[in-house]
């Protein structure tokens, strides 16, 4: 099974919906990392969390780390067409500095 | 300010022949890491190189090797390719200050690899 497992895998909503993507690991997190890929292109980096309970926040984009560091979600608020591409969260589980990715989730935003 | 630029950005080989990949890590960076995805998947580590030495490795056969020169630009060497390693070849740069140190990798867009 995936180490990390993100759910949902696809999504897609309207224009102005608000969205939530959750990363779930079997193993407590040293740094969750969430990214934004678009179809056959790299990854662009939106937010890092390591303590337990933080959130941060990025335009319409918050991203939170459960208590435990085993949990994230990333939220997004009156979504857009922009909004679209695959999020991928990855975590260091070892304090290695080596990142597991879980398998992405892919969000269509439609007018 | 450069980020991660990666070469070429399309390629393709026939089965049983060698490739070498590159990757300028972004300016200020000294650690690159080398990642495959493949279609519908997420990243796989590969392997990770800091101060010209491997420092980590994924679960990938010795087919894949690589190097890292004294500017930190690093080359991803893949021999013997099979159908399998049809992939797209992602590397990451990040500044390190020490194992653990949590410090974002920025990637570059990709090099596309096709196995015929």
């Amino acid at each position: 099974s995936q180490e990390l497992e993100q759910s949902p895998q696809s999504l897609i909503v309207q224009e102005g919906k608000n969205l939530t993507i959750n990363c779930t690991s079997s193993k407590t997190l040293y740094g969750l990392y969430w990214y934004k890929q678009k179809y056959g292109e790299g990854l662009i980096f939106l937010m890092m969390l390591q303590k337990g309970g933080e959130e941060k926040s990025h335009e319409k984009i918050t991203a939170k780390l459960d208590e435990k560091k085993q949990q994230s979600s990333l939220h997004i608020t009156a979504s857009q067409p922009s909004h679209a591409g695959i999020y991928l969260c990855g975590a260091d589980m070892g304090n290695t500095d080596k990142l597991i990715f879980g398998t992405g989730t892919r969000l269509q935003v439609f007018p | 300010d450069a980020g991660v630029t990666q070469s070429p950005t399309h390629l393709i080989k026939t089965r049983g022949q060698q490739v070498t990949l590159r990757c300028s890590p972004k300016s200020g960076h000294d650690t690159v890491s080398w990642y495959q995805q493949a279609l519908g998947q997420g990243p796989q580590f590969i392997f990770q190189y800091y101060e010209e030495e491997e420092r980590q490795r994924g679960n990938f056969p010795d087919r894949f090797s690589g190097h890292q020169f004294p500017n930190y630009s690093s080359e991803l060497n893949v021999n013997a390719l099979l159908l399998g390693d049809s992939a797209l070849y992602l590397c990451a740069s990040s500044f390190r200050q020490g194992a653990g140190s949590n410090q974002p990798q920025h990637f570059g867009d990709g090099t596309r690899l096709s196995i015929l």
